[in-house]
């Protein structure tokens, strides 16, 4: 099972709007709404910003939004601001073979 | 507070065993699947595999089926990932993780991690 993919880097000025696309296929982003998203600060354990592709935890800023289209998920973080600055990973899960999950490759996201 | 605190960080030697463990609290720990996430020094998480508390149940990725093995003491609320022949590649940092209660598909608490070095 391979990793979904996302790009390895975004960045955007304070205010501005930034969004991180996270690809996988047919057999887990596209067939399941059990899409997430996590920060990872540097040195820090990830923190759960959205679940099932678009729905945000208590204490998640309204900044943060998430959406699918076919194979593909987005996290959109609007209103930048330099506490954003952090890993993002999506996640999937998938019924390839065997009931699991598949995490995406990760996003560097600066904060210029 | 609902939270699952793991064990130190541990220097191993290759062919070594060791198990690692993630206690959980602040919240019922039969209810939720935890499961166990690498993260190899710079690069991005991986999924390895969860147990469900309740009866024990696991399923691994295929990538790391027959690698480690993850148990669970319910009665004592802790998870374990453990490796019977350690190798310079399973040198990472583990965290586990619980299912979230809002929503299956993601995870809502994280343990701080448990970095694993493994040189000769």
């Amino acid at each position: 099972q391979s990793a979904l993919t996302q790009p390895p880097s975004v960045s955007g000025s304070p205010g501005q709007s930034v969004t991180i696309s996270c690809t996988g296929t047919s057999s887990d982003v596209g067939s399941y709404n059990r899409v997430s998203w996590y920060q990872q600060p540097p040195g820090t354990a990830p923190k759960l910003m959205i679940y099932e592709v678009s729905n945000r935890p208590s204490g998640v800023p309204d900044r943060f939004s998430g959406s699918k289209s076919g194979n593909t998920a987005s996290l959109t973080i609007s209103g930048l601001q330099a506490e954003d600055e952090a890993d993002y990973y999506c996640s999937s899960y998938t019924s390839s073979s065997t009931p699991r999950y598949v995490f995406g490759t990760g996003t560097k996201v600066t904060v210029l | 507070e609902v939270q699952l605190v793991q064990s130190g960080a541990e220097v191993k030697k290759p062919g070594e065993s060791l198990r690692i463990s993630c206690k959980g609290s602040g919240y019922s720990f039969t209810s939720y699947w935890i499961s166990w996430v690498r993260q190899m020094p710079g690069k991005g998480l991986e999924w390895m595999g969860r147990i469900d508390p309740s009866d024990s149940y696991t399923n691994y990725s295929p990538s790391f089926q027959g690698h480690v093995t993850i148990s669970a003491d319910k009665s004592i609320s802790t998870a374990y990932l453990q490796w019977s022949s350690l190798k310079a590649s399973d040198t990472a940092m583990y965290y586990c993780a619980r299912r979230a209660a809002a929503g299956p598909g993601a995870f809502d608490i994280w343990g701080q991690g448990t970095m694993v070095t493994v040189s000769s």
